[in-house]
């Protein structure tokens, strides 16, 4: 079984600060690593994922994550933060090679953007 | 491509009923999870039809149950509601073996029980 902890559940940040969102995870098993953003009143959106290879992911609006595998994180990390970024985060994990694919989320991290 | 969509979007019942809630995949995909995602909780794994058949289970009650029709939409039915069972109830559409690459997710039906 895997659990996901995300440390904070809220990070107020100023606009065009850097921001860290945390995570780590357990699992028994080797595992697919997922941030995925929920903006009010919608569904999830896929934001990055680490399936192998580079430990480090980007997505396209300027996020990034880094897989690290002896300290069982993958933090989401942006250099400049902007208001539209002001969302709900969730990090999730994936067991690789199960046979229900099934997502375990965090509880989750409200980005809140301040001008 | 037209993405995963909901219906229906709020949803009010009372203690006891019954309420069937609906999903259409994403174009092209074939398996179809449910979440629930109770006030400020992560979504939590409720089922995955592949197949039109059950492919795995979360951890909850048999009177949380589940269709996929030959159209690869579904149908999340949930008997004897609780008042605990109020959350966003969120779909997810993927094509087996590479859901991987990650999930589509509908925009969820709120579903509050008095």
């Amino acid at each position: 079984a895997q659990s996901v902890t995300q440390l904070d559940s809220q990070v107020p940040v100023f606009e065009e600060a850097p921001v860290e969102l945390r995570c780590n995870y357990s699992s028994s098993v080797s595992v697919y690593l997922f941030w995925y953003v929920q903006y009010p009143n919608q569904g999830l959106q896929l934001l990055l994922k680490y399936l192998s290879g580079s430990t480090l992911v980007e997505s396209i609006n300027g996020f990034e994550a880094e897989f690290n595998k002896s300290q069982t994180s993958f933090h989401l990390r942006k250099p400049s933060v902007h208001i539209s970024d002001t969302a709900e985060y969730f990090c999730a994990v994936s067991e690789m090679g199960g046979s229900a694919r099934q997502l375990t989320f965090g509880s989750g991290t409200q980005l809140t953007v301040l001008p | 491509e037209t993405g995963v969509t909901q219906s229906p979007t709020h949803l009010i019942k009372t203690r006891g009923q019954q309420v069937t809630l609906r999903c259409s995949s994403q174009s092209g995909h074939n398996t179809v999870s449910w979440y629930q995602q109770a006030l400020g909780q992560g979504p939590q794994f409720i089922f995955q039809y592949y197949r039109e058949e059950e492919n795995g289970r979360g951890n909850f009650p048999p009177r949380f149950s589940g269709l996929q029709f030959p159209n690869y939409s579904s149908e999340l039915n949930v008997n004897a509601l609780e008042l605990d069972d109020s959350a966003l109830y969120l779909c997810a559409s993927s094509l087996a073996g590479q859901d991987y690459y990650g999930y589509t997710f509908g925009s969820g039906t709120r579903l509050t029980v008095v």
